[in-house]
């Protein structure tokens, strides 16, 4: 079955820094998403990515899709304590009629 | 914020008894689903419910069984669970069971004795 994997799975962040997770899909995507977990909190969208090679960006947020379609990456900026979570990617299959399969996640600490 | 709310928050239940979780979306959403969040797992799709009628039954033991009544409210009716059966669970909705992307309630944690 598809298989989404994520690295890393946990990275620690110096505030102010930059870094990029990244998402590996075994099969060819339809689609991807983000979502991201506060500590204690539920999952919460962030965005959606469609087209090969789309490049999405919100505020420091920076998403991308790859132009195979079966990889996605997360790149902050300026990291803050607010960014502090778990970031899942999502992935849906026409084949699977669009149910998505999430990633392990890469949990985020800042480090003041 | 969250349009979909789920009850309890939190639950203990022993393995012999019969509990049921809640779920209810004020978004106008088709289709409702239930994952299950354990700590060193991914989330894990269980059910899929569309128009009301299931449509995803990802391998899930029958201790765990699911009911739509309408497009707003989905529950899960839970039976003779195990140890191992304690963790997040999570309900979603989306407009319609392709691309669109879900919205999560805050979840129940269930611990089982």
């Amino acid at each position: 079955g598809q298989q989404v994997m994520q690295i890393p799975q946990y990275q620690h962040v110096q505030e102010g820094e930059d870094f990029t997770t990244y998402c590996n899909s075994s099969t060819t995507l339809s689609n991807i998403q983000w979502y991201k977990q506060r500590p204690g909190g539920h999952p919460v969208f962030l965005i959606q990515l469609v087209k090969s090679g789309e490049v999405k960006k919100q505020k420091r947020l920076t998403f991308q899709f790859g132009e195979a379609k079966k990889n996605s990456s997360l790149h902050i900026t300026a990291t803050q304590t607010t960014d502090v979570g778990t970031y899942f990617c999502a992935g849906g299959t026409k084949a699977a009629g669009n149910k998505l399969t999430f990633g392990g996640g890469t949990r985020v600490l800042v480090k003041p | 914020e969250t349009g979909v709310t789920q009850t309890p928050r939190h639950l203990v239940m022993g393995m012999t008894n019969k509990k049921s979780l809640k779920c209810e979306q004020h978004l106008g959403h088709n289709a409702m689903y239930w994952y299950k969040q354990s700590a060193k797992k991914p989330l894990e799709l269980m059910f899929v419910y569309n128009f009301k009628e299931q449509t995803e039954n990802n391998s899930v033991p029958s201790r765990f069984s699911p009911e739509c009544p309408n497009s707003s409210h989905l529950f899960l009716h839970l039976h003779t669970l195990q140890p191992e059966d304690s963790a997040l669970y999570l309900c979603a909705s989306s407009q319609d069971k392709g691309t669109q992307p879900q919205h999560f309630g805050d979840g129940t944690r269930l611990s089982i004795l």
